[in-house]
C-alpha cells in the first residue's frame, strides 16, 4: 500500500464511451500526477498538479481531461478515445513539484474497442 | 529528449545470487535518481534513491551505485529472492521533469 489508491483497477470502453478515473492520495503531498504506461515504452508524463493548480499538461491530446478538485483527488475524465489510447494510466503524488521520488497508485488498465 | 536506458532487457538469475541491474543516463545536469520495481498488475514501487553528491547508497538488500562520469547507474540486490521477481527502471530528474527508462525483467530462478 503506497497511499495512492486508484479506481477502477480496470475498464473497458468504447470509443464514444464517456468514463473517468479517479485517484487519491493520503500522503499530504502537494504534488499530483497523471502518467500513461505502454508496453515497452517509459512512462509518459501526461499531467501535473501542484498545489491544485495544473502546471504541466504535456501536449496530451484535448479527449483527456483532468480535474484537480482538492490537494489529495484527481480525476482523468475520458471522451471520444482511440483504441491506441489502450495503456496503464497510473496515478502519483509526492511531497513537491518534482523533487522528491513519486509514489504511484496500481494504475487502471484502460482498454479501448 | 532525454535519453534513460537499460542494457539488458532481461535477467535471470539464480535464487541466492547477487543481481545487478543497470542504467545509462545522457543529462549530465541530472542530479536526483531512483530506482523502482514494478510487479505485474501493480504499480511502480519506490526502491531506493540517490541524489548527485553522492556514489553510493544502501538499503536492505539492495545498494544503488552512481557513476558521474560515465553516467551510469546500477541498482545490486543482494541474496535475490523469488519475491525481487518483476520490472526494475530507474528514473533521472534535473528537477523540471522525471525521465525513465524502459524497464529490465527480472526473473529469480528457484
Amino acid at each position: 500500500e503506497t497511499g495512492v489508491t486508484q479506481t477502477p483497477r480496470h475498464l473497458v470502453m468504447g470509443m464514444t464511451n464517456k468514463k473517468s478515473l479517479k485517484c487519491e492520495q493520503h500522503l499530504g503531498h502537494n504534488a499530483m500526477y497523471w502518467y500513461k504506461q505502454s508496453a515497452k515504452k517509459p512512462l509518459e508524463l501526461m499531467f501535473v498538479y501542484s498545489l491544485e493548480e495544473r502546471v504541466e499538461n504535456n501536449s496530451v491530446p484535448s479527449r483527456f481531461s483532468p480535474e484537480c478538485p482538492n490537494s489529495s483527488h484527481l480525476f482523468l475524465h475520458l471522451h471520444t478515445l482511440q483504441p491506441e489510447d489502450s495503456a496503464l494510466y497510473l496515478c502519483a503524488s509526492s511531497q513537491e513539484f518534482m523533487s522528491e521520488k513519486l509514489f504511484f497508485g496500481s494504475g487502471t488498465q484502460l482498454s479501448v474497442l | 529528449g532525454e535519453s534513460v536506458g537499460l542494457h539488458l532487457p532481461t535477467l535471470s538469475v539464480q535464487e541466492g545470487d547477487n543481481s545487478i541491474i543497470n542504467c545509462a543516463y545522457s543529462n549530465s545536469a541530472s542530479d536526483y535518481f531512483i530506482w523502482y520495481k514494478q510487479e505485474s498488475g501493480k504499480g511502480p514501487q519506490f526502491i531506493i534513491d540517490i541524489r548527485s553528491n553522492m556514489d553510493k547508497r544502501q538499503g536492505q538488500r539492495v545498494t544503488v551505485l552512481l557513476n558521474k562520469t560515465v553516467k551510469h547507474l546500477s541498482l545490486q540486490i543482494a541474496a535475490t529472492q523469488p519475491g525481487d521477481s518483476a520490472v526494475y527502471f530507474c528514473a533521472e530528474t534535473p528537477g523540471n521533469q522525471f525521465y525513465f527508462g524502459t524497464g529490465t525483467s527480472l526473473t529469480v530462478i528457484p
